[in-house]
This record gives C-alpha cells, sequence and structure tokens, in this order.
C-alpha cells in the first residue's frame, strides 16, 4: 500500500521559515493536500493541488510537490501556525494521509 | 452555512456493529465525493472509507474492506458507516469529509464534520 512520510515534529523560532516535508514514492506524480488542525479541533484543508490556497489562508502557506517530496512552507510563522499538519494523496481510489508533523514554534 | 454534522457513535463490544450518519447542509450534496475519516485521540488521521458523488464508486482502507459499507442518500443529504464485527482497534473519533470538488476524487477535502466517538471495549 502506499505511504506518505513526515517528520513527527519541527521547531521554528517566530518570525522565522518552516518547511515541513512529506515523502512517498513518485509523490510529484500525484496532487498533494496538506491540513492543519488544533487540539480538539477538526482539520481544516490549507493546500490542495500541490500549490493551491483555499480562500482565507494566510499567504504565508505555500506548497510545492517535486520528485518523491512534497513541501509544505511556512513563511514568517506565528505564535498560532503551532499545530499538527497533515499531507494527502491519491492512491488509485484511495485516500492516503501522512503521519503527521507537530510544528513547535518556540 | 456549509455543514457536516455526524452522529450515531457510542460505546460497543468487540464484535457488535454500529452505524454511524452525516448530515449535509449547506452544499448541492449531490455533487460531492465524501469519505469517512479516523483518528485515534492523539493520533493520526486515517482514511477509513469513500464515495463519488453518485454512490456508484466505493473504496475502503485495508484495514475495514469487507467489515464497514459506506453509502449516501442524495436525497436525504446523509452519508452512512455501516460497521460490523467490530474490533478494539476500531476505537476512535469518525469524521466524515467533504471533495473539495464536483465529483469526488484526486483532490482534498475541504469541510469536516467535529466528528462521533466510536468506543469499542468488553
Amino acid at each position: 500500500s502506499y505511504e506518505l512520510t513526515q517528520p513527527p515534529s519541527v521547531s521554528v523560532s517566530p518570525g522565522q521559515t518552516a518547511s515541513i516535508t512529506c515523502s512517498g514514492d513518485k509523490l510529484g506524480d500525484k496532487y498533494v493536500s496538506w491540513y492543519q488542525q488544533k487540539p480538539g479541533q477538526s482539520p481544516v484543508l490549507f493546500i490542495y493541488r500541490d500549490i493551491e490556497r483555499p480562500s482565507g489562508i494566510p499567504a504565508r502557506f505555500s506548497g510545492s510537490n517535486s520528485g518523491n517530496t512534497a513541501t509544505l512552507t511556512i513563511r514568517g510563522t506565528q505564535a498560532v501556525d503551532e499545530a499538527d499538519y497533515y499531507c494527502q494523496a491519491w492512491d488509485r481510489s484511495t485516500v492516503v494521509f501522512g503521519g503527521g508533523t507537530k510544528l513547535t514554534v518556540l | 452555512e456549509v455543514q457536516l454534522v455526524e452522529s450515531g457513535g457510542g460505546v460497543v463490544r468487540p464484535g457488535e456493529s454500529l452505524r454511524l450518519s452525516c448530515a449535509a447542509s449547506g452544499f448541492i450534496f449531490e455533487n460531492y465525493g465524501l469519505c469517512w475519516v479516523r483518528q485515534v485521540p492523539g493520533k493520526g488521521l486515517e482514511w477509513v472509507s469513500g464515495i463519488y458523488w453518485n454512490g456508484d464508486t466505493v473504496g475502503y482502507a485495508e484495514s475495514v474492506k469487507g467489515r464497514f459499507t459506506i453509502s449516501r442518500d442524495n436525497a436525504k443529504k446523509s452519508l452512512y458507516l455501516q460497521m460490523n464485527s467490530l474490533r478494539a482497534e476500531d476505537t476512535a473519533l469518525y469524521h466524515c469529509a467533504k471533495s473539495r470538488i464536483v465529483g469526488g476524487s484526486n483532490d482534498g477535502f475541504d469541510i469536516w464534520g467535529q466528528g462521533t466517538l466510536i468506543t469499542v471495549s468488553s
């Protein structure tokens, strides 16, 4: 079965750039979505189709996807961005989520 | 307001069955694919099952294949998950989620319900 691998945790200082990776075989051939989830809340779609942001998502969030790795980049990270982030892709007719990355803003 | 509201969760014993429902409002229900995603508290997201807009195409995670059945009633704007032969490892918060695009595949999920908790314990 297809797998997506994320680092369990990423730390960043306020105002700096955070990068969260998501790896999978030939992931660049698939569309990747990214979700933010805060404690006690449901996931929120932050990036779809690799690079697109839904309305209302701050421009400091961006995505990329090439080769075997997709990346969620947060520029000018703020304390409010501290959360769990999940990547997601489709493999044939099933959906796969990465294991999630806890972003800590120190 | 676009929203999804799950119901039907509870505490059951191993081997028992449960049926989850997800009531939709605020969008043209019959146009979109939907899915169930579960999350053990404190753990990651796991896709359970999905169904295309017309109900003709469904998919299941290997962990639930043969035990769970997804269905939808477009007239009632509702999504269902029939869960049979429940196991302790099925214990989780179950969310329903809506595909971002008409049809329902190869894209993200833009609307999520708050979830309904299933506990399987003897």
